[in-house]
């Protein structure tokens, strides 16, 4: 059981190239998540589905995309990289929306875009 | 709109004394707060919860006080270990979302 799992842990993009971070989990949960944390800051969502082929818009959502095609995957997209777009990125699961289940974290994903 | 905060940026304390972590809210709607500890290049774990209903969850050497007056929660943990150094997240599910105070890191000296 490996939980949530991220990759790649550290990226560096140039100014307006794409890619895509990928998240995987293996508890069949139902509630996957993107978060952002910049330095001093709390996480902000980015996005998050409640299911597969259900996605919504979090708190700052601008810049990026996602899907959900299948339980296990929820891969987040940068179509084209700003240096606003530095920041740590962690992708988190849960079973439900019941208050008393906790998120789980995946590692997460340095970007960095000079 | 920041609705879970932690206003202490850094807390310092010594090996086997108390570390108090404080979280304010401003949303009444909140009826469950969780505290997260995150290790430098790992994700957040969860660690310890409560419910609205309640005033104080114990587990172990860690104690979380809600006061729903105030809305202002704590976390106590007693003794502080070096291993607790980590930042400290506060929490609270919000619909679909929880959300996140900025954190507060903990240094527990030997």
């Amino acid at each position: 059981n490996a939980g949530v799992t991220q990759t790649p842990k550290f990226r560096i993009l140039k100014i307006g190239q794409s890619m895509t971070l990928q998240c995987t989990q293996d508890m069949n949960h139902n509630y996957m998540y993107w978060y952002r944390q910049d330095p001093g800051m709390g996480l902000k969502l980015i996005y998050y589905s409640v299911g597969a082929g259900i996605t919504d818009k979090g708190e700052v959502p601008n810049g990026y995309n996602v899907s959900r095609s299948t339980t296990e995957d929820f891969p987040l997209r940068l179509e084209l990289a700003a240096p606003s777009q530095t920041s740590v990125y962690f992708c988190a699961s849960r079973r439900s929306r019941v208050a008393y289940n906790e998120q789980f974290f995946g590692p997460g994903t340095r970007l960095t875009v000079l | 709109d920041q609705q879970v905060k932690q206003n202490s940026p850094s807390l310092s304390v010594q090996e086997g004394r108390i570390s108090i972590l404080n979280c304010d809210y401003t949303n009444s709607m909140f009826d469950y707060f969780l505290w997260y500890k995150k290790y430098p290049a790992e994700g957040p774990t969860f660690l310890i919860s409560i419910s609205s209903i309640k005033d104080k969850n114990e587990d172990g050497r860690f104690t979380v006080f809600l006061n729903k007056s105030a809305k202002h929660l704590s976390l106590h943990i007693v003794p502080s270990q070096p291993g607790d150094s980590a930042v400290y997240f506060c929490a609270a599910p919000l619909g679909n979302d929880m959300r996140f105070g900025a954190g507060t890191r903990l240094t527990v000296k030997p």
